[in-house]
């Protein structure tokens, strides 16, 4: 089971480019989330996805897009890049959207916004 | 919304002696606390959490406490090895915002031999 992928490993874009962050998960998890983590802060969501279909705004959302077309894939737009998006992205997936539920982190996308 | 505050930001140990790290949080609905491992170059990994109706869950070295009244939980780790140097992280939910957490800064734990 590969659990959770993320594609790009790491990107480095110029200011004002579109960018698609890849996620896709094997374990028939309903819900779904990208989360950014600053260097020396913890992780803050973007948006997230309870069930495919559906997509919500985390904390952090301005600036990036989500879509939920399968249970699989959750792929996180960065419309049009700026520097402050430099960051290290996180996604995450849980078997079900409850609050006490385990969530399941991917590698990673190291993205460097110039 | 949710603050949660951890420290300490940095700790370093001998191999064999106990790491402590606290978080509190600000919303008393909160309900769920799960701690999170991550080494260099990799995502979180949950290592043990506890729900709001216990005081104290425990896995092998790692044990966590929660003090509702007071809005403070703790992982305790006993017994520490140099493997379990890495950065972790806690955090907290409450039901009525599902899986959405709110995270500590993170805490850097070095294991010396």
């Amino acid at each position: 089971i590969a659990g959770i992928t993320q594609a790009p490993t790491s990107q480095i874009l110029a200011a004002g480019r579109r960018m698609t962050l890849r996620c896709t998960q094997d374990m028939r998890h309903n819900a779904m989330y990208w989360y950014r983590q600053d260097l020396g802060l913890g992780l803050r969501l973007i948006h997230y996805s309870n069930t495919a279909g559906t997509t919500g705004k985390g904390e952090v959302p301005d600036g990036y897009s989500v879509s939920r077309a399968n249970t699989d894939d959750f792929p996180l737009t960065l419309a049009s890049a700026v520097p402050s998006q430099t960051s290290v992205y996180f996604c995450a997936s849980s078997a079900l959207a409850g609050a006490q539920e385990t969530q399941y982190f991917g590698p990673g996308t190291r993205l460097l916004v110039l | 919304g949710e603050n949660v505050e951890q420290h300490p930001s940095t700790l370093s140990v001998q191999e064999g002696d106990s790491a402590v790290i606290k978080c509190t949080y600000s919303d008393s609905a909160s309900n769920y606390f799960p701690w999170y491992k991550q080494e260099l170059g990799k995502g979180p990994q949950l290592i043990i959490d506890i729900r709001s109706n216990v005081g104290e869950k425990k896995d092998q070295r790692i044990a966590v406490t929660l003090n509702k009244t007071a809005k403070h939980f703790s992982l305790h780790i006993t017994e520490t090895q140099p493997e379990d140097s890495a950065v972790y992280f806690c955090a907290a939910r409450r039901s009525t915002n599902a899986g959405k957490s709110t995270f500590g800064d993170g805490t850097t734990l070095t294991v010396k031999p």
